[in-house]
């Protein structure tokens, strides 16, 4: 699995939009982009994941770059319970590579009032 | 709908002990992984369960094991424990087939002592 490179923290104002940036420059033409999140206390969420299409569901979008090197989570109105360690995952998504998640540190999003 | 539960939520063993974690998957799924997190970092994956057999392994030594029985719920066994065992073990399940939207439990956190 490609390795993901994210910042250590981000601060986001309540209300406004969050845009998480993730590097993956080495990653395969048939590995995805997952995105995770860890609320403290709590086990991973799954948030979105997509190819090289911009995708979107009711937690969040995901866009990626048309080189697919990186890629940005955005959250439109953050709130304060969207503050947690956001991990931004590439594999491959086939039957063959088995359930493993290779976790790196993540993001660790503060949302302020 | 019950997502993943695990139990216990804490637990405190001395060096040298035995544990065993529990988890009942998601309902409707079937395949069942486990991961250590360690304070501050991302989770690492130990091993995955389908159909009662490990499926796939990380690098973590054979004093892991692992066990899935016919309802599809599966225990975590760590023997000789040691201190750096003390971290949250979370347990991941899907559905076969479904390779996104794992869902993972709150953990249990373990302290050695």
């Amino acid at each position: 699995d490609a390795k993901t490179t994210q910042p250590t923290s981000m601060d986001c104002a309540e209300g406004r939009a969050a845009n998480l940036p993730c590097n993956h420059s080495t990653i395969s033409g048939n590995e995805y982009v997952y995105w995770y999140r860890q609320i403290h206390s709590q086990g991973p969420q799954y948030i979105i994941h997509g190819l090289k299409n911009n995708e979107t569901n009711e937690m969040a979008s995901l866009i990626i770059t048309e080189d697919r090197k990186s890629s940005t989570l955005i959250l439109p109105h953050a709130t304060l319970r969207d503050t947690a360690v956001y991990y931004c995952i590439v594999r491959v998504a086939k039957e063959t590579s088995g359930s493993r998640l290779t976790f790196g540190e993540g993001t660790q999003l503060t949302v302020n009032p | 709908d019950a997502g993943v539960t695990q139990s216990p939520t804490h637990l405190i063993k001395t060096r040298g002990q035995q544990v065993t974690l529990r988890c009942s998957p998601k309902s409707g799924h079937d395949t069942v992984s486990w991961y250590q997190q360690a304070l501050g970092q991302g989770p690492q994956f130990i091993f995955q369960y389908y159909e009662e057999e490990e499926r796939q392994r990380g690098n973590f030594p054979d004093r892991f094991s692992g066990h899935q029985f016919p309802n599809y719920s599966s225990e975590l066994n760590v023997n000789a424990l040691l201190l750096g065992d003390s971290a949250l073990y979370l347990c991941a399940s899907r559905r076969q087939g479904r390779d996104y939207g794992y869902t993972f439990g709150s953990g249990t956190r373990l302290t050695v002592v």
